[in-house]
């Protein structure tokens, strides 16, 4: 079916260590994002990226790394897992609009808990 | 700073009751003001974009309105299957890049 897969769904990983969470989308959405989701800050931006090889930092990117080799897929790369990270992460794509006013369509998240 | 408040945090409603939740903004311009639902262990799903005050859209039970400074999301006679959180986001003109900015939800639940 088309749309957006993340992987894993739940994962449970030790601080220090490295994890990456993946994003695979159908559409050939040149936008593609990545928010974390915490109780009483809602969803913030972490990394975006407007094509392939084009990638900024959003709001909170501090200890994330991204790559976008190819259109479909954007990793999202905790280089040394803190427990500030332990979060619900959406992937979310959106298709290019002159007006950019077009909705993301997200993914149904990976519920990460760093111990 | 931009900034997107939602009031109220929970809301709980009978079936049939109608309510309205309340999404207010501060941003320098406003590109579009957008409405998701999002269900318990699933991503926010798109309902609504609003663009220019005085706009309405309307979906089923649901219908959002727009004025300079905030949005309402009216529901009317909701069912309990309307329960979720409801996501208020603003887009923001913005020149170095594309930023969309979430409110921090209204849990609504209707109860039977």
């Amino acid at each position: 079916d088309a749309g957006i897969t993340q992987s894993p769904r739940y994962k449970i990983t030790e601080t220090g260590r490295q994890v990456t969470l993946m994003c695979h989308q159908t559409w050939s959405h040149s936008y593609m994002f990545w928010y974390r989701q915490d109780l009483g800050h809602g969803l913030r931006l972490i990394y975006y990226s407007a094509a392939a090889d084009i990638t900024d930092k959003g709001e909170v990117p501090d200890g994330y790394v991204v790559s976008r080799s190819k259109t479909e897929n954007f990793p999202l790369t905790l280089e040394s897992a803190t427990r500030s990270q332990t979060s619900v992460y959406f992937c979310a794509s959106r298709a290019p609009d002159s007006s950019y006013n077009s909705p993301l369509h997200f993914g149904n998240g990976t519920r990460l808990t760093v111990t | 700073e931009d900034q997107v408040t939602q009031s109220p945090e929970a809301l709980r409603l009978q079936e049939g009751e109608s309510s309205s939740l309340n999404c207010s903004y501060t941003v320098s311009g406003l590109r579009g003001l957008f409405w998701y639902r999002q269900d318990p262990g699933k991503g926010p799903e798109f309902l609504f974009t609003l663009y220019s005050a005085g706009e309405e859209k309307e979906k089923e039970r649901l219908k959002a309105t727009l004025t300079k400074k905030e949005s309402f999301l009216h529901i009317t006679a909701p069912k309990p299957e309307d329960s979720a959180t409801y996501l208020c986001a603003v887009q923001a003109e913005e020149t170095s890049y594309d930023k969309v900015i979430f409110g921090p939800g209204t849990s609504l639940s209707v109860i039977p």
